[in-house]
């Protein structure tokens, strides 16, 4: 069965510091992956998406994810976070051939001032 | 356009009563999914219909009822609740394929006591 894997649950980070965020799959062909970010008591809003091409694929608010097949990766990066960043993150997959996707447990973001 | 509404946003129930939650969508989409959210727990499926007239089991669809009343709406219904269903429940659309990312309704937060 296909899976993802979110192995931080807390991650905090002063403000103007970088970030990076885990995602880890498992699927045996080219997934269609999927972070999205969540604010306190919001639904949850895309950052970015990668289904082919380019394996570095950059989306809103100034994120950028990299896709790694070797790893099984999908990491979310941003090079100097803001304090508005705080938020849970969650990293999702399309299933192929079902209407279904499978998100990760959540990262909750802390940004220090 | 309003995207995707639930209604409504909080509701208290006692266990064993009854209730409907309700979600729209104005974006011409195929696929609707009813998702819980519980903490550490990202989100899980409940339900999902992948075009108007058919619905689907996801994860976790115990205790749930859904229908697809049109394109636009999808209803999920719990007819007796219980204190296990106090969560925060997801509508989500997509077109239909999982290489499209998925819309957010804003939630409904529910307590059953």
């Amino acid at each position: 069965a296909q899976s993802v894997t979110q192995p931080d649950i807390h991650i905090t980070v002063s403000e103007g510091a970088s970030l990076e965020l885990r995602c880890n799959y498992s699927y045996g062909a080219t997934p269609y992956l999927f972070w999205y970010v969540q604010s306190p008591g919001q639904g949850l809003q895309l950052l970015l998406k990668y289904f082919s091409g380019d394996t570095l694929v950059q989306g809103i608010k100034g994120f950028e994810a990299e896709f790694k097949r070797s790893q099984s990766s999908f990491n979310l990066r941003k090079p100097s976070v803001h304090w508005s960043d705080a938020a849970e993150y969650f990293c999702a997959v399309g299933e192929t051939g079902t209407y279904k996707y499978i998100f990760g447990t959540g990262t909750r973001l802390k940004v220090l001032a | 356009n309003a995207g995707v509404t639930q209604t409504p946003k909080f509701q208290v129930l006692k266990t064993g009563q009854s209730m409907t939650l309700q979600c729209a969508q104005d974006m011409n989409h195929n696929s609707m999914y009813w998702y819980r959210q519980d903490p550490g727990m990202g989100l899980r499926l409940i339900y999902y219909s992948a075009s108007e007239g058919t619905t689907d089991k996801g994860e976790v669809p115990n205790g749930y009822n859904v229908s697809r009343l049109n394109k636009r709406e999808f209803s999920l219904r719990l007819e007796s609740a219980a204190p296990s269903q106090t969560s925060v429940y997801f509508c989500a659309t997509t077109s239909g394929r999982v290489s499209n990312e998925q819309y957010f309704g804003p939630g409904t937060r529910l307590t059953v006591t």
